[in-house]
């Protein structure tokens, strides 16, 4: 019940493209789903975030779609760059301090 | 940019040997937080520490890991004796007070436990 399940596992996307991450959880308490971006040797960080009372959420490039009945969400890159190679996580927790849930991760690359 | 650091980037141990991964966290944090990544695995949720307690911790984290906020600036993960299955890419995390989310993580040690 507490799992989060990510897709896919890598995605290989031309510069322009749109790139699409999906994610699907299981526990209804989770109430804070946020995506971490983490490039070699780094750990992950914050890219963007959404709680469940909104559907759709977006920051210049990257948008997140929630769609709460299916338990699903996902990301998406506009206009894919070289330098937006890295793995992505989606994650998921019942607040924004609590625990996290982690997707399995997905290897963005994305060809020149 | 803030920046959670820790060291060492790599410990190699002998199984059945103590570590101790250190973490200093974002200045002004009050969170803090260890999650594990064993190889092609999924990033793991260890333990959460605030004022100096346990918060919150999983069933990984049974009694041969502590952590511990020696001083005002690290904060520490101690494996007592280390076995095989604790190899795994550790990351440290922090946050502000309540409300506050967890904007980055630590670079990360790799444990290899021998």
């Amino acid at each position: 019940q507490q799992q989060v399940k990510q897709s896919p596992q890598s995605l290989i996307v031309q510069k322009g493209g749109i790139s699409i991450i999906n994610c699907a959880y299981e526990n209804t308490a989770f109430d804070y789903f946020p995506w971490y971006q983490q490039f070699p040797g780094k750990g992950p960080a914050l890219l963007i975030a959404i709680r469940p009372d909104v559907s759709e959420k977006k920051e210049g490039r990257f948008t997140i779609s929630f769609n709460k009945s299916a338990k699903q969400f996902s990301l998406h890159i506009m206009d894919s760059q070289p330098g937006d190679s890295a793995t992505y996580f989606c994650a998921a927790s019942k607040t924004s301090g609590s625990r996290l849930t982690f997707g399995e991760g997905t290897q963005l690359t994305v060809n020149p | 940019e803030p920046e959670v650091t820790q060291t060492p980037s790599h410990q190699v141990t002998q199984m059945g040997q103590e570590v101790i991964l250190r973490c200093v966290p974002i200045s002004n944090h009050l969170y803090f937080y260890w999650y594990r990544q064993i190889l092609g695995q999924k990033v793991e949720f260890l333990v959460s520490f605030y004022n100096n307690e346990i918060s919150e911790k999983s069933e990984i984290f049974d009694d041969q890991f502590s952590v511990e906020r020696p001083d005002g600036s690290n904060f520490t993960l101690k494996i007592r004796s280390t076995k095989l299955e604790d190899s795994a890419m550790y990351f440290c995390a922090s946050r502000p007070g309540t409300g506050g989310i967890v904007g980055y993580f630590g670079a990360g040690t790799r444990l290899s436990v021998l």
